[in-house]
């Protein structure tokens, strides 16, 4: 069953750490995406990648990395740096050319 | 840079109607506007995307339209049912030398009423 998947469901940081989201998939896509949403915003495009070993920032990379090493993995760390950083986040991934974006089902990140 | 609006915030209709989501966007030159349905915790489930160059897309009851000049999108679901009952996003993407760029609207929370 090709899609997307994102681990955990639920995370929770403590102040000064940093946290990783996991997006991996199966579709054999070039294209993945991070995205945050927040309650009454759209959302907003963190970080993306065309390809491996490449990604540029999106509107609201400042507290976030990634890292593309591998086609089907474009994990994202959240630092410590990110004073504001619960909120739901989506992967998403698609395919070269005008193809549709394909999501996961979010991780939701609270602080303790 | 691309600002997309989203009216109404909220719509909520008794079953069997049929009913118009709105999406306006400030840029007109895009590459192409995809909606997307959101249920509560989940993430985005496409619905249906516009290439630029065309000016309506079907799937099913759903019926999505693009003016790119006057910068405007509609969704339109016929015979609306429970099932409906979600959060309705659009979206539209630009390109540039580093790749295609989507920017989101607010979206519409939308109740169909059994």
């Amino acid at each position: 069953d090709g899609g997307i998947t994102q681990s955990p469901k639920y995370l929770f940081r403590k102040e000064g750490q940093n946290v990783t989201l996991s997006c991996e998939q199966n579709l054999n896509h070039d294209a993945m995406y991070w995205y945050r949403q927040d309650p009454g915003q759209g959302l907003r495009l963190i970080y993306y990648s065309q390809i491996v070993n490449d990604f540029q920032k999106g509107d609201i990379a400042e507290g976030y990395s990634v890292s593309r090493e591998k086609k089907e993995s474009f994990p994202l760390t959240v630092t410590s740096a990110q004073k504001n950083p619960t909120a739901f986040y989506l992967c998403a991934s698609r395919a070269q050319g005008v193809q549709p974006q394909h999501f996961g089902d979010g991780t939701r990140l609270s602080i303790l | 840079k691309q600002e997309v609006t989203q009216i109404p915030a909220a719509l909520s209709v008794p079953e069997g109607e049929n009913l118009v989501l709105n999406c306006s966007f400030t840029d007109s030159a895009i590459y192409n506007l995809q909606w997307f349905r959101q249920d509560p915790g989940k993430g985005l489930t496409s619905l249906l995307l516009i290439q630029s160059s065309q000016r309506e897309q079907t799937s099913g009851r759903l019926n999505a339209s693009l003016d790119k000049s006057s910068g405007r999108s509609t969704l339109y679901i016929a015979a609306s049912q429970p099932g409906d009952s979600a959060t309705y996003l659009c979206a539209v993407s630009t390109t540039s030398n580093t790749g295609n760029q989507f920017y989101f609207g607010t979206g519409t929370s939308l109740t169909v009423i059994p």
